[in-house]
């Protein structure tokens, strides 16, 4: 079971681009990297997913360094609306798994 | 599409009283969790089901919760008496087969017991 790490949180400007790292060092080869949003009052909600290299969204870019023991989750020119809870899951695709989530990285946008 | 449906949102009960949580998982999905979520302790992992089969409950914190599923569009978490310390928020989550770790929460239950 891969912990993971995370900044416990940030604050950061509106239109500025936000990183955030989550540290996995034991992650298993079979392990996906998984980023989720939580707003107050609501259910987290999936972002981004990734195995490797770099995966871009909508919404976010993820990128996973080749030894995959750590990701970033990059919000492009983020706004207050921008301003959650974010959760770096790591487990396998596939197969019964527990997801345990972490404390998560609370990001602040300032106006 | 519906995604995972909760209730009741909110419930305010009196301490010693029971509680039941229900939650509609999205259709087809075969996974469902139920999650507790406090300040001081974050998202907790109380138990999870695979095709209605409850698969770990280790994260029950006692004796005076269960959880069950009778099938595949029905799950009710159930605390029996009812503590103080067990006002949080509940969340019901599904997932489904080959979606990789994509879970699909509901909007929660808004426990308090007074």
């Amino acid at each position: 079971l891969a912990k993971t790490t995370q900044p416990i949180s940030m604050d950061s400007y509106e239109g500025q681009e936000v990183n955030i790292t989550c540290s996995h060092n034991n992650i298993a080869t079979n392990d996906y990297i998984t980023w989720y949003q939580q707003f107050p009052s609501q259910g987290p909600r999936f972002i981004i997913q990734g195995y490797k290299t770099k995966v871009t969204n909508e919404v976010a870019s993820l990128f996973i360094p080749a030894d995959r023991k750590s990701s970033t989750l990059s919000l492009p020119r983020v706004s207050l609306s921008d301003t959650a809870v974010y959760y770096c899951l790591v487990g396998p695709a596939s197969g019964t798994y527990k997801y345990i989530f972490g404390t998560g990285t609370r990001l602040k946008v300032l106006a | 599409d519906a995604g995972v449906i909760q209730s009741p949102r909110h419930e305010v009960t009196e301490m010693g009283q029971e509680v039941t949580l229900r939650c509609k998982p999205i259709s087809g999905h075969d996974y469902l969790f139920w999650y507790r979520q406090t300040m001081m302790r974050g998202l907790e992992l109380l138990i999870y089901f695979n095709n209605n089969v409850p698969i770990d409950d280790s994260g029950m914190p006692e004796d005076r919760f269960s959880a069950k599923m009778p099938n595949a569009s029905f799950s009710t978490l159930k605390i029996q008496p009812s503590e103080p310390r067990d006002s949080a928020v509940y969340f019901c989550a599904s997932r489904a087969k080959g979606s990789g770790n994509t879970i699909y929460f509901g909007e929660g239950s808004w426990l308090t017991v007074v």
